[in-house]
């Protein structure tokens, strides 16, 4: 079953303005990966955060968890039509792969 | 450069039919790889994994016997998808830990299979 849940699940805007992606899991988790795809190709790793971290940065990236809600979100700054793709969140199942993924967020960056 | 390889990128065949779809892990020998399905603008399902030497883990509601696993190679798996019906049309992706022993996953470019 899947645990992550990923809202919204589509999300529209103008290029340079900032993009919030939200997921949240179910059970304890070891950590939480954000993965980007574009239509029909494989998915790309983005980031990964521990469960004892609670903000990460990657270059435009940037990512919380608050394990206490179950929750995470990915923003992403000044965004370009190139960002345009499905995110995903994912947790790992009792610290070992695979990955559980959640439903995806399409975003689309409008030039 | 891409480190995991999937081939064929897309196949159409009949229902009926069965369908070879490789993985092969370019530059990492991997024990164990993962195969999952995505439906369109779906999230990616674990069907099971492929473990070398083996046989394969498959997920509650897959039947083994449809989607055959081979981990024959420290580099291969393939799934064979047998007697394929229209239902089993899909996108096929696999992957791999990025390095033994850690979380993130390399993804194969999938594998668009449509069964007529």
């Amino acid at each position: 079953s899947q645990q992550g849940e990923e809202d919204p699940q589509a999300l529209s805007i103008q290029e340079g303005e900032n993009a919030t992606m939200n997921c949240s899991y179910k059970t304890s988790i070891n950590n939480l990966q954000w993965y980007r795809q574009n239509s029909g190709r494989g998915l790309v790793h983005l980031i990964l955060i521990r469960s004892n971290e609670r903000e990460k940065h990657s270059g435009r990236l940037r990512v919380t968890l608050d394990t206490s809600k179950k929750s995470s979100s990915l923003l992403i700054t000044a965004s370009r039509a190139a960002d345009t793709a499905s995110y995903f969140c994912a947790t790992d199942r009792s610290g070992n792969t695979p990955l559980v993924f959640g439903k995806g967020t399409r975003l689309s960056v409008i030039a | 450069g891409a480190v995991v390889s999937q081939h064929p990128s897309w196949v159409i065949c009949k229902s009926g039919t069965s369908v070879k779809i490789e993985c092969r892990s370019l530059d990492f020998q991997a024990t164990t790889m993962f195969w999952y399905r995505q439906f369109p603008k779906q999230s990616l399902m674990l069907m099971a994994t492929s473990n070398e030497g083996s046989k394969a883990t498959y997920e509650q509601g897959v039947e083994k016997d449809k989607f055959l696993i081979n981990h024959a190679s420290l580099t291969l798996s393939t799934l064979t998808v047998t007697s394929a019906h229209p239902e089993d049309s899909s996108f096929y992706i696999c992957s791999r830990d990025l390095l033994a022993g850690g979380y993130e996953q390399y993804f194969g470019p999938g594998t668009r299979l449509t069964v007529t």
